[in-house]
């Protein structure tokens, strides 16, 4: 099994720009989860999904982000517009249900100047 | 919040067992104790989890107090790869059962 894969490890965008990162979750597992995480802030959970629904998306920070989940191999993570601050590195994770531990990705640093 | 409190920082010599203590004294009773580690620039790993029992994997063992209150993550012969950070996290088991809150943690060091 290939895990969790988020194809890019680096984004850098600029200020204003729209930014899409991506996730494809291991293969039957039907929780998808995104975090966030900062020096400042540590691991955020942002919004997870079950069977491709989102499920709860309080950790969402503004409505400049969005997620999809369009099928069970693939999601995204849009921010329109981006900012300076949200710079970080986002993890994308899944599990599922029966399953005791998540499986991460590596991880998308994203720097917006 | 994290319902967990741990140290922020521990030294171990390699080759030496490390003892990662958590505290979870708000435990409830369906809720287990996992803990995950991140190594500098990677995504968390799981490494172990547990209801009341003590675990052992491959990895580490798990030692939860009769209380619930308390456990220890025990990596018996540290290397310099186990350098990283270490979180105890309690929830509910399986992806339904409530998500993987992160608290601090703590860096454990491994040195030669």
């Amino acid at each position: 099994d290939a895990g969790v894969i988020q194809s890019t490890r680096h984004e850098v965008t600029e200020m204003g720009q729209e930014v899409t990162l991506r996730c494809k979750p291991i293969s039957g597992h039907d929780y998808l989860f995104w975090y966030r995480q900062t020096m400042m802030r540590g691991l955020e959970l942002l919004i997870y999904f079950n069977n491709n629904v989102p499920i709860d998306d309080s950790g969402m920070p503004e409505d400049r982000f969005s997620a999809k989940m369009p099928n069970a191999s693939f999601s995204t993570l849009k921010i329109q517009p981006s900012e300076p601050r949200d710079s970080a590195v986002y993890f994308c994770a899944s599990s599922s249900a029966g399953g005791a531990g998540y499986t991460f990705g590596s991880g998308t640093r994203l720097t917006v100047v | 919040d994290a319902k967990t409190t741990q140290p922020p920082s521990m030294d171990c010599a390699e080759g030496r067992a490390a003892n990662l203590p958590c505290n979870h004294s708000t435990i409830s009773g369906n809720e287990y104790v996992y803990w995950y580690r991140q190594i500098h620039s990677q995504g968390p790993q799981y490494i172990i989890h547990g209801l009341k029992n003590n675990e052992t994997n491959e990895m580490a063992s798990l030692i939860i107090t009769e209380d619930r209150k308390s456990s220890t993550l025990i990596l018996p012969h540290a290397t310099l790869r186990d350098t990283a950070v270490y979180y105890c996290i309690v929830r509910g088991y399986g992806g339904s059962q409530g998500n993987l809150i992160f608290g601090k943690g703590t860096k454990l060091s491994v040195k030669p």
